[in-house]
């Protein structure tokens, strides 16, 4: 596709629900990176895939938080049982370099948990 | 562990006024640099970047950043800024091989 695509755009779920986001990286891109953006605290790294592989899952904040990538392509980020402290915009970026140097984000999904 | 530090989390500025955010970053190794824009309800869109080379870089929209390497800042410029420049800027450094590490964000807002 043109760009990142990220879906849902917004999303209301329940304390204690299971959420899924999904994000579309640019065709080719061989990296693609998740990012928590929340008021308070900035912009915060989750997950990096490199092509089906995750060599760094160090920022994510707890074992609620999953993420997968298929065929190189379409990655999930899933977060079980959600809790308040969930709601933030969830951004997905993808590079084709691998090296952050040309990362393209999409425009992130809205999550609040009521 | 690299760090980005911007100084003003506000700055509010007068349109055709020429406007300066500060970023500053910590790292023991090479860097990169960017500098990314949020409009309202967006994603982020790179503004500009330093791999090496020039210090003086040039991106989009007429703004400016300088990379300092003994003051370890990387400072974002525009000399005549317009109401649609108001957005949040977010100073970032790569942290290679897999990840940007962003500063807390400036937000800027432009008045007529």
């Amino acid at each position: 596709g043109a760009g990142v695509s990220q879906s849902p755009s917004n999303k209301v779920t329940e304390k204690g629900k299971d959420v899924e986001l999904r994000c579309d990286p640019i065709s080719g891109h061989t990296a693609l990176y998740w990012y928590r953006q929340s008021l308070g605290q900035g912009l915060e790294f989750l997950i990096y895939f490199q092509g089906n592989s995750a060599p760094d899952k160090s920022g994510l904040p707890s074992d609620r938080f999953s993420a997968e990538r298929t065929g190189g392509s379409v990655s999930t980020l899933t977060i079980q049982r959600t809790q308040q402290e969930d709601s933030a915009v969830y951004l997905c970026a993808s590079s084709s370099t691998g090296t952050s140097t040309e990362a393209f984000f999409g425009q992130g999904t809205r999550l609040t948990v009521v | 562990a690299q760090s980005v530090t911007q100084l003003d989390s506000q700055v509010p500025v007068f349109e055709e006024a020429p406007v300066e955010l500060r970023c500053n970053y910590s790292s023991s190794v090479s860097v990169y640099l960017f500098w990314y824009v949020q409009y309202p309800n967006q994603g982020l869109q790179l503004l500009l970047k330093y791999l090496s080379g020039s210090t003086l870089v040039k991106g989009i929209n007429g703004f400016e950043a300088e990379f300092n390497k003994s003051q370890t800042s990387f400072h974002l410029r525009k000399p005549s800024v317009h109401i649609s420049d108001t957005a949040e800027y977010f100073c970032a450094v790569s942290d290679p091989p897999d990840k940007l590490i962003f500063g807390t964000g400036t937000r800027l807002q432009v008045f007529p």
